[in-house]
């Protein structure tokens, strides 16, 4: 069965501080795994797209990861602020055409002053 | 920038009426999806088009069915509107990435319609 998974469910971190948010994935075959941020009552906005034989990429802030070996990614968010505050989900495609997306829980990110 | 555009931001309609959810999008994408939204289910594919006229059912379609006449349209309807599709509804659309043109992995949403069936 095509899963994603996100952990943790939840997290609260002080400004200024960095956290990294995890996904795995048992989704194929596997096309490329993007990760997106939605802030609270807004649709989900692209922070990165990967294929297959990226391992990093970045995107201010915000650095994705991937291990294809392993089937996992993260979101490193460094010197967090509070607008990053929101919910990030992680979303594997199993093909090109963007029609065949698994979707992860997402995880929910808190930001304090 | 590529824009996915929802007429409504906030719905409440009654039991029972026809409900027409419209997306349109400017950057001529030949697929445009719907889903739904909900606490602890994540974002669920309801229909998507890939092309002018053609749709294909997604996971759950039940309820529900689409219209797209033209490309940059694509409309969601709820026959007959239940409590049960009180939700989240997010548009979206992609460049066919076999039409010729640039590769492009991109997939944009717009800002939701959050719809409450009373």
């Amino acid at each position: 069965k095509n899963q994603v998974e996100q952990s943790p469910q939840s997290l609260i971190i002080l400004e200024g501080k960095n956290c990294t948010l995890q996904c795995n994935y048992t989704v194929s075959p596997f096309s490329n795994l993007r990760w997106y941020k939605q802030d609270t009552g807004r649709g989900p906005v692209s922070l990165t797209i990967m294929t297959f034989s990226e391992n990093t990429k970045s995107n201010g802030r915000y650095t994705a990861t991937l291990d294809a070996d392993t089937k996992q990614s993260s979101l490193h968010i460094t010197a967090s602020q509070l607008s990053d505050s929101a919910s990030y989900i992680c979303v594997v495609s199993h093909n090109n055409a963007g029609n065949m997306l698994t979707f992860g829980g997402g995880t929910r990110l808190m930001v304090k002053p | 920038d590529v824009k996915v555009t929802q007429s409504s931001r906030y719905l409440v309609k009654r039991t029972g009426e026809k409900v027409f959810l419209e997306c349109v999008q400017d950057m001529d994408h030949e697929n445009m999806f719907w889903y739904r939204q909900d606490p602890g289910l994540g974002l669920r594919l309801i229909y998507f088009s890939y092309d002018v006229k053609m749709k294909e059912k997604g996971d759950i379609p039940e309820g529900y069915s689409v219209s797209r006449e033209k490309k940059e349209r694509f409309s969601l309807i709820l026959e007959s509107a239940s409590t049960n599709q009180t939700s989240m509804y997010l548009c979206a659309s992609s460049l066919d990435p076999d039409s010729g043109t640039t590769i492009y992995y991109g997939y944009t949403f717009g800002s939701g319609t959050r719809l409450t069936v009373v």
